[in-house]
């Protein structure tokens, strides 16, 4: 069956610290990823999408990139955070035509 | 753009209550909709799903009916328990392509004993 794995579960950041957070996905190949942020008593954000190995799709523009180096990793990185990066992250995989799944999520303290 | 609107929460309810979370939705094509729920401190799970016109998901006791001429894909479950409690979220995804999802603002439920 198919997993998929976020980490770290929660960190805290000073301003200006880089970022890199990790999510892979085990048992399928070849699936779309995503990288979601939830603010504080907002819905879900959509910010980065792939459809394949280094193919990333920007939905808002940001301090923040994504990279796929491998066919089942997706990572998602900033190099100086903000305070208004804060917020819980979540990664997501599907196959086309079928339904996204999410992992645990990320929560991100800016301080 | 697509877009979707649900009821603002929070909601809250006594076991064993009628549950209806209210969600429409605004698309070019013809979406797919899901209900996912996150309960606290979780990911998002998905609860149901319809593909087309007057398609009804099931769940754990939930229900949505896919209803196209009101653009509209209403949650509903007859019997609320207390690990029921946690956010309901609404979203669609266009047919074919990457499988973008337009989420709705989410709304929290909590059931009381």
């Amino acid at each position: 069956s198919q997993t998929i794995h976020q980490w770290p579960a929660t960190l805290v950041q000073p301003v200006g610290s880089p970022l890199s957070l990790e999510c892979t996905v085990e048992g399928t190949s070849n699936p779309n990823l995503y990288w979601y942020r939830q603010a504080a008593g907002r819905g879900l954000q959509l910010l980065f999408y792939s459809v394949g190995i280094g193919q990333i799709s920007s939905e808002v523009p940001q301090n923040l990139s994504a990279s796929r180096p491998q066919d089942r990793q997706f990572i998602l990185s900033s190099k100086k955070l903000l305070l208004s990066d804060s917020g819980f992250y979540l990664c997501a995989w599907s196959l086309p035509g079928q339904p996204q799944h999410f992992g645990d999520g990320t929560r991100l303290s800016i301080l | 753009g697509d877009s979707v609107t649900q009821m603002e929460g929070p909601v809250t309810l006594s076991e064993e209550a009628f549950l209806t979370i209210n969600c429409t939705y605004t698309a070019t094509g013809y979406p797919s909709l899901f209900w996912y729920v996150q309960y606290p401190g979780e990911g998002l799970q998905l609860l149901l799903k319809a593909t087309k016109a007057d398609d009804k998901g099931s769940n754990k006791g939930f229900e949505a009916t896919y209803r196209k001429e009101t653009t509209s894909f209403h949650l509903e479950k007859g019997s609320v328990q207390v690990s029921d409690s946690a956010v309901y979220f609404c979203a669609l995804s266009e047919w074919g392509g990457s499988e973008k999802l337009v989420f709705g603002k989410g709304t929290k439920l909590t059931v009381n004993p």
